[in-house]
């Protein structure tokens, strides 16, 4: 099984600073035939199911905020919120698509400062 | 509106069973693997299992293999996950997803998800 560990578990950041959450997996998610990174950015606000920011580890998802975005690629993987706003306080998910099970982080808390 | 409704979830001894159903509406059911991904309260996300589109292939996280049985109706619409055998580790909120969008790869329709509290 491919493993999926968050850094940190937890961040607080001032508001309209920079929040940086890294991902790593423990084998790489690249699909040499078409290379694509299946790695996959979710956030999950409290009471709610997660929603997804980030797939391919880069592409924003339709409706998603500029201010998010992926990097990255084989195991390592960053998602970085480029100006912090109130309504970004949630968990924070990444997923391997590569192969079943699809595991996910552990997740990351972002608070306010 | 694509939509995911899940049921059937509720407070069960341990050993005991529970199947929970997701109604699926507003999307071609029968052209999508659809996936069960838990959540034990105040924990991350777990990937429970996989079904594919034709039923002819499933998938399992190890934790759930051998007790949680997929299946799905695509006359009715519906994805199953019969749960045997409960522990109290098996205690979490269950969601239904799938991957709809053609361009991505990601859960990015959920339901809203159903608890399971596994006690005596």
């Amino acid at each position: 099984d491919i493993v999926v560990t968050q850094s940190p578990d937890s961040l607080a950041v001032s508001l309209g600073e920079r929040a940086t959450i890294n991902c790593k997996s423990s084998q790489s998610v690249l699909y040499n035939s078409n290379n694509k990174n299946y790695l996959a950015w979710y956030q999950q606000k409290p009471g709610q199911p997660p929603k997804v920011l980030i797939y391919w580890a880069s592409t924003r998802k339709s409706g998603v905020p500029d201010r998010f975005s992926g990097s990255g690629s084989g195991t390592d993987f960053t998602l970085t919120i480029s100006s912090l706003q109130a309504e970004d306080v949630a968990v924070y998910y990444c997923q391997q698509f590569y192969s079943t099970p699809y595991t996910f982080g552990q997740g990351t808390q972002l608070e306010i400062k | 509106e694509v939509q995911l409704v899940e049921s059937g979830g509720g407070l069960v001894q341990p050993g005991g069973s529970l199947r929970l159903s997701c109604a699926a509406s507003g999307f071609t059911f029968s052209n999508y693997w659809m996936h069960w991904v838990r959540q034990a309260p105040g924990k991350g996300l777990v990937w429970v299992s996989r079904i594919n589109s034709d039923v002819s292939n499933t998938s399992y996280a190890d934790s759930v293999k051998g007790r949680f049985t997929i299946s799905r109706d695509n006359a009715k619409n519906t994805l199953y996950l019969q749960m045997n055998s409960l522990r109290a580790e098996d205690t979490a909120v269950y969601y239904c997803v799938f991957d709809y969008d053609p361009k991505g790869a990601a859960f990015d329709i959920w339901g809203q998800g159903t608890m399971v509290t596994v006690s005596s």
